[in-house]
């Protein structure tokens, strides 16, 4: 299995651009995380789904970013307009029903 | 005003010995316990974790000890390598939507 796979690895925009980053889960999994890691925050949870389902978004920090799962096998999570705040590395976690979680490489996602 | 980072506890120890990393979790109503390892420029690796009726768990050279009187979780890693060397996020979970990671610590492995 190739695990969570994320994409791109790295992505660097100016302020005020749209970012889009993507994610592929582990296959057979039915919940998927999207979380957030910063030297001042640490990693933060933004939303999962459950069966492609948004369960809980109350970690996305504001109207300016939003989540998609439009099937079991990918999911994006875009931020517009991107701001500087927003620099940051994203990774994409997924599972099968338990609490452990797989994580992806990550996004390291920088806002000039 | 002047923004402050997190300021993660480190743990240096000799390559070969022993090392006790420590977690205070914040919910005494937390079912379960996972430690994540998380090595420079990559994602958090799951090492081992414990539910709430349990005390102690053992993995191979990793042991974690719960001490729900005091909501204190610790992860022991026998003979400890270079490869060892990473951030330990200590977890706690309600329910999947509660999942709460910790500011992690810091452990340096000297040769």
């Amino acid at each position: 299995d190739a695990g969570v796979i994320q994409s791109p690895r790295h992505e660097v925009t100016e302020m005020g651009q749209e970012v889009t980053l993507r994610c592929k889960p582990i296959s057979g999994h039915n919940s998927l995380f999207w979380y957030r890691q910063t030297m001042m925050r640490g990693l933060e949870l933004l939303i999962y789904f459950n069966n492609n389902v948004p369960i809980d978004d109350s970690g996305m920090p504001e109207d300016r970013f939003s989540a998609k799962m439009p099937n079991a096998s990918f999911s994006t999570l875009k931020i517009q307009p991107s701001e500087p705040r927003d620099s940051a590395v994203y990774f994409c976690a997924s599972s099968l029903g338990d609490p452990e979680q797989f994580f992806g490489p990550g996004t390291r996602l920088t806002v000039l | 005003g002047e923004s402050v980072g997190l300021h993660l506890p480190t743990l240096s120890v000799q390559e070969g010995d022993n090392s006790i990393i420590n977690c205070a979790y914040s919910n005494s109503a937390s079912d379960y316990f996972i430690w994540y390892k998380q090595e420079s420029g990559k994602g958090p690796q799951f090492i081992i974790d414990i539910r709430s009726n349990m005390d102690k768990r053992q993995g191979q050279r990793v042991t974690v000890l719960l001490n729900k009187t005091v909501k204190h979780l610790s992860l022991q890693i026998a003979a400890t390598q270079p490869g060892d060397s990473a951030v330990y996020f200590c977890a706690e979970n309600i329910r999947m939507r509660d999942m709460r990671f910790g500011a992690g610590t810091r452990l340096t492995v000297k040769p």
